[in-house]
This record gives C-alpha cells, sequence and structure tokens, in this order.
C-alpha cells in the first residue's frame, strides 16, 4: 500500500515549457486534490475533483489544468510554465465519503521553472 | 484578509516545554478543523481534529476551538526534538480545505 504518489519529485522547466505532474492512490478515495505551497502562504488548493469524472476550480486555478484520468490518478498540466508557478506541488486524497476529514498528501513535486 | 491566519515563526522551545500553536480564521462556514503536521521536505500529515468548540486530547496533543472568537489552538505537553516540524491549521467546508501558512516549531535537545 504506497498512498499517494507523485512524479517527478524535482522538475526545472523553462519559461513558456509544459508539463505534466502525475499523482496516483491506491486507497480507493473518491476525492483527490491539488495544491501548491509557497513560503508564508500556506497550501493553496489549485484544482480538486470530488469523484471520478469531475473536476473544479480552487483557489488558484489560472495556468493549470487537470485531469482526473480513473478513479486513481489525477494529473496537472502547466500549458506554458511561468516563473510565477515555481513552487511545491503536493497531490492529497480523500475517501469522499460520510464525515471524513482527513487528507492522506503525496511527497511533493519540487518545480522551478526559470 | 486570509480565511486563516496563523504566526510562522519560527517558533524555539527547550525539550519538555508545553507549547502552544495558534490561528485564527474568517470563515464561519467552517465545519471541521484539522492540524496538520509537516515535517521538512515531507508532505503534511494529519495530527488532530475538531468539529465543535471545545477540547480535544490525544496523548501529549491537545486541540482547543471556540467558535465564537473564531480561534483554534494546539497544546504539546512535554515537547520532543521529534516534534519539531511545521504546524498547519486548516478549516473546511464541503471541498474547500483553507490551510494557514504554518508555524516552524524547533524543539531543542
Amino acid at each position: 500500500n504506497a498512498g499517494v504518489t507523485q512524479t517527478p519529485k524535482f522538475q526545472v522547466l523553462k519559461t513558456g515549457q509544459s508539463m505534466t505532474l502525475q499523482c496516483a492512490q491506491d486507497m480507493n478515495h473518491n476525492s483527490m486534490y491539488w495544491y501548491r505551497q509557497d513560503p508564508g502562504m500556506g497550501l493553496r488548493l489549485i484544482y480538486y475533483s470530488a469523484s471520478e469524472g469531475t473536476t473544479d476550480k480552487g483557489e488558484v486555478p489560472n495556468g493549470y489544468n487537470v485531469s482526473r484520468l480513473n478513479k486513481r490518478e489525477f494529473s496537472l498540466r502547466l500549458e506554458s510554465a511561468a516563473p510565477s508557478q515555481t513552487s511545491v506541488y503536493f497531490c492529497a486524497s480523500r475517501p469522499g465519503t460520510g464525515i471524513t476529514y482527513e487528507q492522506y498528501f503525496g511527497p511533493g513535486t519540487r518545480l522551478t521553472v526559470t | 484578509q486570509k480565511e486563516v491566519e496563523q504566526d510562522p515563526g519560527p517558533l524555539s522551545v527547550p525539550e519538555g516545554a508545553i507549547v502552544s500553536l495558534n490561528c485564527t480564521y474568517s470563515n464561519s462556514a467552517f465545519q471541521y478543523f484539522m492540524w496538520y503536521r509537516q515535517y521538512s521536505r515531507k508532505g503534511p500529515e494529519l495530527l488532530m481534529y475538531t468539529y465543535s468548540s471545545g477540547n480535544k486530547e490525544d496523548g501529549r496533543f491537545t486541540a482547543q476551538v471556540d467558535k465564537s472568537s473564531k480561534y483554534i489552538s494546539l497544546f504539546i505537553r512535554d515537547s520532543q526534538p521529534s516534534d519539531s516540524a511545521t504546524y498547519l491549521c486548516t478549516g473546511n467546508y464541503g471541498q474547500n480545505f483553507v490551510f494557514g501558512p504554518g508555524t516552524r516549531l524547533s524543539v531543542l535537545p
């Protein structure tokens, strides 16, 4: 049981390049989330998927797109990377049924855009 | 104004001290309140949660919520060097989880 896995762990991009961050969970959770974490800003929600087949914008969606490929996988795409997108990106999942409050986080992807 | 405010620290205490970490929030719609612990270069892990005003205790940790003043606290008794981490408070409504910026805690041996 690996929990939430993210690839890659590190990435350096040039301005204007594109890339996809991958996230997978093996806990049969319904809900999945993408956050970015910047110094002094805490975790900010980019997009979430309450269940397979649905996605919704969070607090800071501009410049990003997401795909809920199946119940296990939720990817985040940067179409044209900008230096402002330099951050640590975390994927999280949650059972999403009943009274469930705990989110399980992946190890993060450290992205630098030059 | 951010929905969840938290003193970023850093906070340094000697081993064995009682630590008090605090947050304020502005959104009355928050249903649950949680504390996450995040070690350096790792993802956050849930430490404690509560959904009503009052105290909740788990071992050395006590979470306290005062909804009337919109104040969230985490107390750590007999702090250990292994408690050195960043502590994030969060409130949620529906699928929205709003995190504070985190307080960095160092417990010195």
